[in-house]
């Protein structure tokens, strides 16, 4: 069972550079973020999906941008890289409705992008 | 304020030793309440997880809740070198749209000496 799989592991971009970071989950799950982990931050939420077609804004969305054309996908793109944007990223993803799961957030092993 | 307050530590403490971990918040509407744990260079893993204010243990491992004073805490019995990594509190509104997106605090790493 993959769960959340996140690609590239590592990346260094130069800066103006844009790519994409890409995220895939096997659980059928509705809901999909992106977050930044930044030292001394925690965890901050870019973009999120609660299904495919749908996608909105977290705490801090911008210079990236996501989509949602599939349950299973939700890429992220950076679209012209900043010194800023050097950070660990996490894909996360869970069911979406109340019910007798939790809600538990599964997380990808993350991406570590360095902007230089 | 940040919504969610979390003392990043860190916090060092020998084999055996009980562990409190803490956190503060802001919004009294939050209804669910979680604690992750992260190893150094993994993704957060799900710990516990506690739907309004009470209780909860699961092993060596007790999460509680205390809505009237926005107060969340983790506490470790028996702690285990196993045991070193950074916890982290959530918390959530409800279901649907953003009321559903996770809160995090910033963590507390632990280490737990032999």
């Amino acid at each position: 069972n993959a769960g959340v799989t996140q690609t590239p592991k590592f990346q260094v971009l130069k800066t103006g550079q844009s790519m994409t970071l890409q995220c895939a989950q096997d659980m059928n799950h509705e809901y999909m973020s992106w977050y930044r982990q930044d030292p001394g931050m925690g965890l901050r939420l870019i973009h999120y999906s609660v299904g495919a077609g749908i996608t909105d804004q977290g705490e801090v969305p911008n210079g990236y941008n996501v989509s949602r054309s599939t349950t299973e996908d939700f890429p992220l793109r950076l679209l012209s890289a900043a010194p800023s944007q050097t950070s660990v990223y996490f894909c996360a993803s869970s069911y979406h409705r109340p019910g007798p799961n939790t809600g538990e957030l599964f997380f990808g092993e993350g991406s570590r992008l360095t902007v230089l | 304020q940040k919504e969610v307050e979390q003392d990043p530590g860190p916090l060092s403490v020998p084999e055996g030793a009980i562990v409190s971990l803490n956190c503060t918040y802001s919004n009294s509407a939050f209804q669910y309440f979680m604690w992750y744990r992260q190893y150094s260079r993994k993704g957060p893993e799900l710990l516990m997880y506690t739907y309004s204010s009470g209780n909860k243990e699961d092993g060596r491992f007790t999460a509680q809740v205390d809505k009237s004073s926005k107060y969340i805490s983790l506490f470790i019995r028996d702690s285990q070198p196993s045991d070193s990594a950074t916890y982290l509190c959530a918390m959530r509104l409800n279901y649907g749209g953003s009321q559903g997106n996770l809160i995090f605090g910033k963590g507390t790493k632990l280490s737990v000496k032999p």
